[in-house]
């Protein structure tokens, strides 16, 4: 169970394309869902919180406008990389947990989006 | 959120148990703790999580002392398949909370 599924795992596209990643909770339903950024040989960097039916709550330094997320049901969060440039190439990583109060659900985490920036 | 410290590395061979500790030195009363493995390209995978004393599952134990200050994770009989990085989170994940993932541990097992 809590299985969490991340499309595509991989793109390469040209500077100044928009690019959409997709998260699914496959099982379950996610309340809240999560973006995570890494860079080779470091550790996950959080982006973004995004709570179903509502903005998303972005981390300190996450531009906004650069990093689009919709959450528009309970199985269902994307990220949207605008005019992404090679500073933008890097492995993103989604999670989604039950959210619930008096739950103490771990995340579950897709296996992450490699995108390349030429 | 509660800041943890674990060592950068580990090195094991074939069929050992190990060990990793991990720090947590201001964690709250309502956080859990949480262990998450990552190979390479590829998205955490969860491990184990506990609140005190021993959880034990398929996989691996996870021992809390009382102060909770620390915990080690423990994986029986490592194989060469289980080397991948491994974290340590703590935090209250009651209303879906977001989780810091520290630097985490490098464990390299041998044949």
């Amino acid at each position: 169970g809590a299985v969490v599924s991340q499309h595509p795992s991989w793109v390469i596209c040209k500077s100044g394309t928009s690019v959409k990643i997709e998260c699914r909770s496959l099982d379950f339903q996610a309340t809240t869902m999560f973006w995570y950024r890494q860079f080779p040989k470091q550790s996950l960097m959080l982006m973004a919180t995004s709570n179903e039916g509502s903005k998303a709550t972005y981390e300190q330094g996450v531009e906004k406008d650069k990093f689009l997320i919709n959450h528009a049901s309970l199985t269902l969060s994307t990220l949207t990389v605008t005019s992404a440039h090679p500073e933008d190439s890097s492995f993103y990583i989604c999670s989604a947990s039950f959210g619930q109060a008096h739950v103490n659900q771990p995340q579950h985490f897709g296996d992450g989006t490699r995108l390349s920036i030429l | 959120l509660a800041k943890t410290t674990q060592p950068i590395s580990m090195d094991s061979y074939e069929g050992q148990e190990v060990n990793i500790t991990c720090s947590h030195n201001n964690i709250a009363t309502n956080d859990y703790i949480t262990w998450y493995q990552q190979f390479p390209s590829q998205g955490p995978r969860f491990i184990i999580q506990g609140y005190k004393t021993k959880v034990t599952n398929e996989v691996a134990s996870l021992f809390i002392p009382a102060d909770r200050k620390s915990s080690t994770l423990s994986l029986p009989r490592v194989s060469l398949s289980d080397t991948a990085v491994y974290y340590c989170l703590v935090g209250d994940m009651e209303y879906g909370n977001k989780l810091v993932f520290g630097a985490g541990t490098i464990l390299r097992v041998k044949s």
